[in-house]
């Protein structure tokens, strides 16, 4: 079955603390990696795909196949990045069909 | 234009009303999504357009019922809904239903009452 699990539903962190927001997937195949943010009163808006592999924001994410997790860090969080963040899974067929997490809201305190 | 229009913005409509949420995105983009939000939930797919036509119906009511017109536009058309679907409505849409990335409009948050 196909799954993405995201185990925090809340993670607070001070400013200038390090961040990773945690995202493991079930997936037999070979899965396309998303990670999506939306800010208050925002439109869902994507932060990084995995076969990219560019820094967004100076957030990173990482593929691990063996471990089957796709992590979201960023070694020093500021205030603006307090939003919900999602990690979403694409199968390789071609439907589109793009499979959530229920998502983390990162708290970052002054 | 890079980006996906929804129209209305907030919509508050009676359980024997029809409404229309409509959907635009001038990215030459060939595949486009309907999703629903509920409060501090992930977005769950209902339908996908692809090349114009249905390619995805995720076994959603049929009071929910949806239109694509051209490459441009989708419509989402509403009829006997019920308080329960009251959500946030987002349109998406992509380059193909491949491997591409979805990008997303701002929503319609639609109120039943």
């Amino acid at each position: 079955a196909q799954r993405v699990t995201q185990p925090e539903k809340l993670l607070s962190v001070f400013k200038g603390a390090p961040v990773e927001l945690k995202c493991n997937y079930s997936y037999s195949g070979s899965p396309e990696l998303f990670w999506y943010v939306q800010y208050s009163r925002q439109r869902l808006q994507l932060l990084l795909r995995h076969i990219s592999r560019e820094s967004i924001k100076g957030f990173t994410a990482d593929l691990n196949k063996g471990e089957t997790s796709f992590h979201l860090k960023k070694p020093f969080a500021q205030e603006e990045d307090s939003a919900m963040y999602y990690c979403a899974l694409k199968g390789s067929s071609n439907t589109g069909k793009l499979i959530f997490g229920q998502g983390t809201t990162l708290q970052v305190k002054p | 234009d890079t980006e996906v229009t929804q129209t209305p913005k907030h919509l508050v409509m009676g359980m024997t009303n029809k409404k229309s949420l409509k959907c635009e995105q001038h990215m030459g983009h060939r595949a486009m999504y309907w999703y629903k939000q509920k409060a501090k939930k992930p977005p769950e797919l209902m339908f996908v357009y692809s090349y114009e036509k249905l390619s995805i119906n995720e076994s959603v009511p049929s009071r929910f019922s949806p239109e694509c017109p051209n490459s441009s536009l989708l419509n989402l058309h509403l009829h006997a809904l019920q308080p329960e679907d009251s959500a946030l409505y987002l349109c998406a849409s992509s380059q193909d239903p491949g491997r591409s990335t979805q990008y997303f409009g701002p929503g319609t948050r639609l109120t039943v009452l």
